[in-house]
């Protein structure tokens, strides 16, 4: 099966725009939805994208989702970074089996 | 607003059986997926496993030996039970409902330790 590689982590001062890539190893990155989620120190997971570029309902607008075939990897942006965003941020894709990327920490200065 | 709350045995002993409940509030097993991720502690997330109400399972072909996930429809609960468990199983573990290969709902964890 395949693996989905993210960046070990991010820092950005607040107010900025950040992006986390998900590489897929193997396979189309098309050939199955990107799912996004955040995960805050002591807490279980939220879904910030689903369906590669789809918000829930109470997620901000600042936090969009997209997928690059010609790089092979999904993209998670956040813009006008504030002070909660600072979690641990996950892709995740789906070929009979899950696959978490190794998570990517992201830092407010 | 549905939520899943679980439970199981925090502590246990190599070669034991894990054993983990999740309970569904105000809501009901059709239409989803009902699954168990963990998390060692300091690591990323892995996936253990999902059910649908059908009682067709899909396991991650680490685990696939040891694990067993099973429904109650019953009592609105779904169960993980993770057989001669290592320190290497040490871990929060999750259960989660969603659609077919995600998680849009999540439980709030449980830690469990295995050590002698």
């Amino acid at each position: 099966n395949f693996i989905l590689t993210q960046p070990h982590s991010v820092s950005e001062s607040p107010g900025k725009t950040i992006t986390i890539s998900c590489t897929r190893s193997t396979g189309s990155i098309t050939s199955n939805y990107v799912r996004w989620y955040q995960q805050r120190p002591g807490s279980p997971p939220t879904t910030v994208i689903y369906d590669d570029d789809q918000r829930p309902s109470g997620v901000p607008d600042r936090f969009s989702g997209s997928v690059d075939g010609s790089s092979n990897s999904a993209s998670l942006t956040i813009s006008g970074l504030k002070t909660e965003d600072e979690a641990d941020y996950y892709c995740q894709s789906y070929d009979t089996r899950w696959v978490f990327g190794g998570g990517t920490k992201v830092t407010v200065l | 607003q549905v939520q899943l709350q679980q439970w199981g045995t925090g502590l246990l002993r190599p070669s034991e059986t894990l054993s983990l409940t999740c309970a569904v509030y105000n809501g009901s097993f059709s239409g989803y997926y009902w699954s168990w991720i963990r998390q060692p502690p300091g690591k990323g997330l892995e996936w253990i496993g999902e059910m649908n109400r059908f009682g067709s399972t899909n396991y991650d072909p680490s685990l696939k030996s040891r694990v067993t996930i099973s429904l109650d429809t019953s009592r609105n609960q779904f169960s993980l039970k993770l057989t001669s468990v290592t320190a290497a199983d040490t871990a929060v573990y999750y259960c989660a409902r969603g659609p077919l290969g995600e998680a849009s709902l999540w439980g709030q964890g449980t830690l469990v330790t295995v050590s002698s």
